[in-house]
């Protein structure tokens, strides 16, 4: 099955910082890759998400790129917030299924 | 829309005891997942149901793990009897089906046990 190594935490940035969060995985196949983030007392929810090759999922300013040589996701931000304040957790589906294979998360700390 | 529900929000037993979550996935959603995760880690696939069959529950310790989606609606999640490293929040989450269909899921059940 699919396994995932991702960044490990915690990172602590100034407001308006560049962020990096590494992701890498193995699998089998082409698996569509996604990232999720659990704000402080809310559950998970989907950031955002790449279902082919040199696809780039973005939202709220986030970016990921589907790196199909490399098997990376790596998650990026020019202008962190301090709202941006969270666990981030990448996830591979597992090839030819629904099922999601989670990292271990990065927790991320924006200083104003 | 309403998002997935999960009850309770908090547990706290004795090892050797049983306990049971329950989930109500958002409406019209055929997969239905149950989830566990360990402080500091990430979920951990438990068991998937499509409609009220199992696709998957590999992952799930079935000497003490069971769970049920009768109607294909909502879901039940026991543990019985605990052991001390059950201590961890149990997520449910729901999607449409489909492959790269995203996982809504719920705000979970944090279960301690003494």
């Amino acid at each position: 099955g699919n396994s995932v190594t991702q960044m490990e935490g915690p990172v602590t940035l100034s407001e308006e910082a560049f962020l990096t969060i590494n992701c890498t995985y193995t699998a089998t196949g082409y698996p569509s890759l996604f990232w999720y983030v659990q704000y402080p007392g809310e559950g998970l929810q989907l950031l955002l998400k790449a279902t082919k090759a040199d696809d780039k999922g973005s939202n709220k300013g986030f970016e990921a790129t589907y790196r199909k040589e490399t098997t990376s996701f790596h998650l990026e931000k020019g202008s962190v917030q301090v709202s941006d304040s969270a666990v981030y957790f990448c996830a591979p589906q597992q090839g030819g299924s629904e099922k999601l294979v989670f990292g271990k998360g990065t927790k991320l700390t924006v200083n104003p | 829309e309403a998002g997935v529900a999960q009850s309770p929000r908090y547990k706290i037993i004795e090892k050797r005891q049983s306990v049971a979550f329950w989930c109500n996935p958002i409406s019209g959603h055929a997969t239905l997942y149950w989830y566990q995760q360990i402080l500091g880690q990430g979920p951990k696939l438990l068991i998937q149901f499509q409609n009220n069959g199992v696709v998957d529950d590999s992952q799930l310790p079935k000497d003490r793990f069971s769970a049920e989606r009768l109607k294909g609606v909502d879901s039940t999640l026991k543990i019985q009897p605990a052991k001390l490293e059950d201590s961890a929040v149990y997520l449910c989450a729901s999607s449409l089906g489909t492959k790269d269909n995203e996982q809504f899921f719920g705000p979970g059940t944090r279960l301690t046990v003494l």
